[in-house]
């Protein structure tokens, strides 16, 4: 079946960068993009980014261009979103998710708690 | 604040019915851009409920419908049931933003 499976959690220093992973399965990786979703303790959702796995390019939120980078490996089907320069504010749980083709997000991975303190 | 506003809260009896809106601008949901819904259970990731404005996934019960008109949409369940009680957001594209964007976020309480 179709799924993502995300990296465990995350403890990090203000200051210091993360790197999440999203490993993708049951579907042609290639064929679909990637966006990265986050969620910061009882606040709602945020869109971070898209990444297609297909060619590699990117286009980021205005709110994090400069501090986020995602990448992709095509051999293991995985892709990665890397955000730097954290600070308390980036405390999240942070999310893959596929879209259709028509870009609604049909499978989120299972989520990613990263935490920032000192 | 978010570029799409839901109301913060919204209740309802068992059976009855309730809706929720997500009000957008020219840029987003008016400019004919698709909207879709997520519910989010305490401690897991969002479920697409509703895609391409009124659409449902398979397996989603047929009380979640969803609809869209100008700069606004909405998000109807009847026949409330305990299990409905959620966190639901509404999502579109928008083109200033060149992004993704959703709505606050809207917690259903079934009293």
């Amino acid at each position: 079946q179709v799924q993502l499976v995300q990296s465990g959690a995350e403890v990090k220093k203000p200051g210091a960068s993360v790197k999440v992973s999203c490993k993708a399965s049951g579907y042609t990786f290639t064929n679909y993009y990637m966006h990265w979703v986050r969620q910061a303790p009882g606040q709602g959702l945020e869109w971070m980014g898209v990444i297609n796995p297909s060619g590699g390019s990117t286009n980021y939120a205005q709110k994090f261009q400069g501090r986020v980078t995602m990448t992709r490996d095509t051999s293991t089907s995985t892709v990665y979103m890397e955000l730097s320069s954290l600070g308390s504010e980036d405390t999240a749980v942070y999310y893959c998710a596929r879209p259709t083709d028509r870009g609604a997000f049909d499978i989120w991975g299972q989520g990613t708690m990263v935490t920032v303190s000192s | 604040q978010s570029v799409l506003t839901q109301p913060p809260s919204v209740s309802g009896a068992p059976g009855q019915r309730v809706t929720i809106s997500c009000t957008g601008s020219r840029s987003n949901i008016g400019a004919g851009y698709d909207v879709d819904w997520y519910q989010q259970l305490p401690g897991t990731a969002p479920k697409l409920l509703i895609y391409e404005n009124n659409n449902r996934p398979s397996g989603v019960p047929d009380r979640f419908s969803g609809s869209k008109s100008g700069t606004s949409a909405s998000l109807a369940i009847t026949g409330l049931q305990a299990e409905d009680e959620a966190d639901y957001y509404c999502q579109s594209y928008d083109s200033s933003l060149s992004g993704s964007v959703f709505g606050g976020g809207t917690k259903l309480t079934v009293l």
